[in-house]
């Protein structure tokens, strides 16, 4: 079985400031890995995604992630942090190893609340 | 580009009724989705759709159905509501369930509320 795990509820950043949300994911063939943001009311969007190749993959609105394989992790990164950032951030995966759509299914984690103040 | 749209935004509902929410997407896409998103953990696969034609179990199916309409449309129903299905429901899209890496597409959600 697939999981992931977002280990803080809320991450607190001071615009200007380099933001790091955490993601740790578990899968037992090679990961896809995403990052989504969901503003209020709103669904999710697609900021990022990871499949293969450099571990450094740069998304959306000056996002970027880095992917480490022998951590299982896959951490969402911005150098600067804007005040327009603050949003719920979910990181997604899903077992790259299996190929049919049967049960080969996105799992979620339970989305990180980013706070960027002033 | 409107996406996926779903209907409706908000609805309030007594314990037992029933209803329908629908979702409609004009990107062509051939798999569609149904979560449920509740406070704390993340969002759950109900319903998904990988072409038309076919609907499959996701992680908490019960209490619900679901109808893959044509290619665009795929509807959600509750026969009975319960107060443990208030949540805010999302629909998603994606070129096909193939096994790649192709990102979901989200509607804006419908906050439902069971009384």
């Amino acid at each position: 079985a697939q999981s992931v795990a977002q280990p803080e509820d809320q991450v607190n950043v001071a615009e200007g400031n380099p933001l790091t949300v955490k993601c740790t994911y578990s899968v037992s063939g090679n990961p896809y890995l995403f990052w989504y943001v969901q503003y209020p009311n709103r669904g999710l969007q697609f900021l990022l995604k990871y499949i293969t190749g450099d571990n450094l993959v740069k998304g959306s609105y000056g996002f970027e992630a880095e992917f480490n394989k022998s951590q299982t992790s896959f951490h969402l990164k911005k150098p600067s942090a804007l005040v327009s950032d603050s949003a719920l951030y979910f990181c997604a995966v899903r077992d790259g190893g299996v190929l049919t759509g049967g049960g080969n299914k996105l799992t979620f984690g339970t989305g990180t609340q980013l706070k960027v103040e002033l | 580009n409107a996406g996926v749209t779903q209907t409706p935004k908000f609805q309030v509902l007594k314990t037992g009724q029933s209803m329908t929410l629908q979702c409609a997407q004009d990107m062509n896409h051939n798999s569609m989705y149904w979560y449920r998103q509740d406070p704390g953990m993340g969002l759950r696969l109900i319903y998904y759709s990988a072409s038309e034609g076919t609907t499959d179990k996701g992680e908490v199916p019960n209490g619900y159905n679901v109808s893959r309409l044509n290619k665009r449309e795929f509807s959600l129903r509750l026969e009975s509501a319960a107060p443990s299905q208030t949540s805010v429901y999302f629909c998603a899209s994606k070129l096909r369930e193939d096994g790649s890496n192709q990102p979901q597409h989200f509607g804006d959600g419908t906050r439902l509320s069971i009384l």
